[in-house]
């Protein structure tokens, strides 16, 4: 699986979208991009996941570079409870593998 | 909806005592997984299983087992529980089809004297 970089903290605005870098440089062409997220003290949530376009659902919107070295989670109106470590993860395929490697991710804190 | 759900919540052992953690999900997924979580640190795998009657080693057995005798259900043991296994321990299940997408229990938090 391709390394991934997140910077370490982040802060946000209640109501205001929040966007989330992930860097996947070496990434390969049959590699999708996963984000999580773990809220204090809970099991890690699987938010959205994707190859090359973007992808949106009900809980945040993943825009992924044309040449896919790079993406961005966006949280579009960030809420007190979308404070936590959200994980960018890189996987080969989506039927694939088993072991899911959480880095060290990014810690978003959302203030009032 | 039920999704994943661990037993014990909390639980404090005295080294060299035994424990199960059980783990049942309702969503028919094929793949579970047993995850433990270090503080300030990511999950590792323990162990995974693929299907009913069948587990795998994941990348930090020892000292764990595990059984899968029922779909539904992923059981893991600590013989002699050490203070090292002093950790949460979260389960997740998947489908065949997105195993990448996982689902996790809400975790157990045990301590070992």
């Amino acid at each position: 699986d391709a390394k991934t970089t997140q910077p370490p903290s982040m802060d946000c605005a209640e109501g205001r979208a929040a966007n989330l870098p992930c860097n996947h440089s070496t990434i390969s062409g049959n590699e999708y991009v996963y984000w999580y997220r773990q809220i204090h003290s809970q099991g890690p949530q699987y938010i959205i996941h994707g190859l090359k376009n973007n992808e949106t659902n009900e809980m945040a919107s993943l825009i992924i570079t044309e040449d896919r070295k790079s993406s961005t989670l966006i949280l579009p109106h960030a809420t007190l409870r979308d404070t936590a470590v959200y994980y960018c993860i890189v996987r080969v395929g989506e039927t694939s593998g088993s072991r899911l490697t959480f880095g060290e991710g990014t810690q978003l804190t959302v203030n009032p | 909806n039920a999704g994943v759900t661990q037993t014990p919540k909390f639980r404090v052992l005295k080294t060299g005592q035994s424990m199960t953690l059980l783990c049942a999900q309702d969503m028919n997924h094929e793949y579970m997984y047993w995850y433990r979580q270090d503080p300030g640190m990511g999950l590792r795998l323990i162990h995974y299983s693929v299907g009913e009657g069948t587990t795998a080693k994941g990348e930090v057995p020892d000292g764990y087992n595990v059984s899968r005798l029922k779909k539904q259900n992923f059981l893991l043991g600590l013989e002699s529980a050490a203070p090292s296994q002093t950790s949460v321990y979260f389960c997740a299940s998947s489908s065949q089809l997105a195993k990448n997408i996982q689902y996790f229990g809400a975790g157990t938090r045990l301590s070992v004297l």
